[in-house]
């Protein structure tokens, strides 16, 4: 099984452009979710999407947005770039379908896509 | 605030030795937490699970402890290798949300 795959793997924008950076989660996977990390920083959680509705969103600001599409793959785009937006976004897919204690699942992050805003 | 802390930035071991990493929560809601290891240039790769049901699970050479009523968990190598060498996150999950909350990372170093 393919694991997440993330494209572009490194880009370098300058201030004020905007970014879309693409996931495609493992086959049978529906919840997508993207993470920040900046250097010496742990890993910031974006947002999350399932079966193409966003169910959780992160303390960021809303020039960071997301969507699914009905395969599951997932883009975020972050418009109005500053030099702190600098960093590694990750995406992670699960099989997740509820909550509670019994349905503990795992996600899976793919390699990343680095930007830098110069 | 931070729900989830790992306190200790890096920690050094001798090969072949236990690797102890420490991560204590806040948030008495957490029901389910991950450790997942990250190498330079990769994304994180999923270690080990527990459900807050259990206080011990183990996987090869890898075992994490839950004590709930200290909102503490630490995960042990034995032994440790030098491909151990990486930087560890501690993962929880809420019984109510999808998203896991992460603490800032040990970098664990294991020196042959």
């Amino acid at each position: 099984k393919a694991g997440v795959t993330q494209t572009p793997r490194y880009l370098i924008k300058t201030r004020g452009q905007q970014v879309t950076l693409s996931c495609s989660p493992i086959s049978g996977h529906r919840s997508v979710s993207w993470y920040q990390q900046t250097p010496g920083q742990g890993l910031q959680f974006l947002f999350e999407y399932f079966s193409e509705t966003q169910r959780n969103k992160g303390n960021f600001p809303g020039r960071f947005s997301g969507r699914q599409f009905s395969n599951s793959r997932s883009e975020m785009n972050v418009s109005t770039l500053e030099l702190g937006d600098s960093a590694l976004y990750l995406c992670a897919s699960s099989d997740h379908h509820g909550t509670g204690i019994l349905s503990g699942n795992t996600i899976y992050f793919g390699e990343g896509s680095w930007l830098t805003v110069v | 605030d931070q729900q989830v802390k790992q306190n200790s930035p890096s920690l050094s071991v001798q090969e072949g030795r236990i690797s102890i990493l420490n991560c204590d929560y806040t948030n008495s809601m957490f029901d389910y937490f991950l450790w997942y290891k990250k190498y330079p240039a990769e994304g994180p790769t999923f270690l080990i699970s527990i459900s807050s049901i259990k206080d011990k699970n183990e996987d090869g050479r890898f075992t994490v402890f839950l004590n709930k009523s200290a909102k503490h968990l630490s995960l042990h190598i034995v032994p440790s290798q030098p491909g151990d060498s990486a930087v560890y996150f501690c993962a929880a999950r809420d019984n109510y949300g999808q998203n896991f909350v992460f603490g800032p990372g040990t970098r664990l170093s294991v020196l042959p």
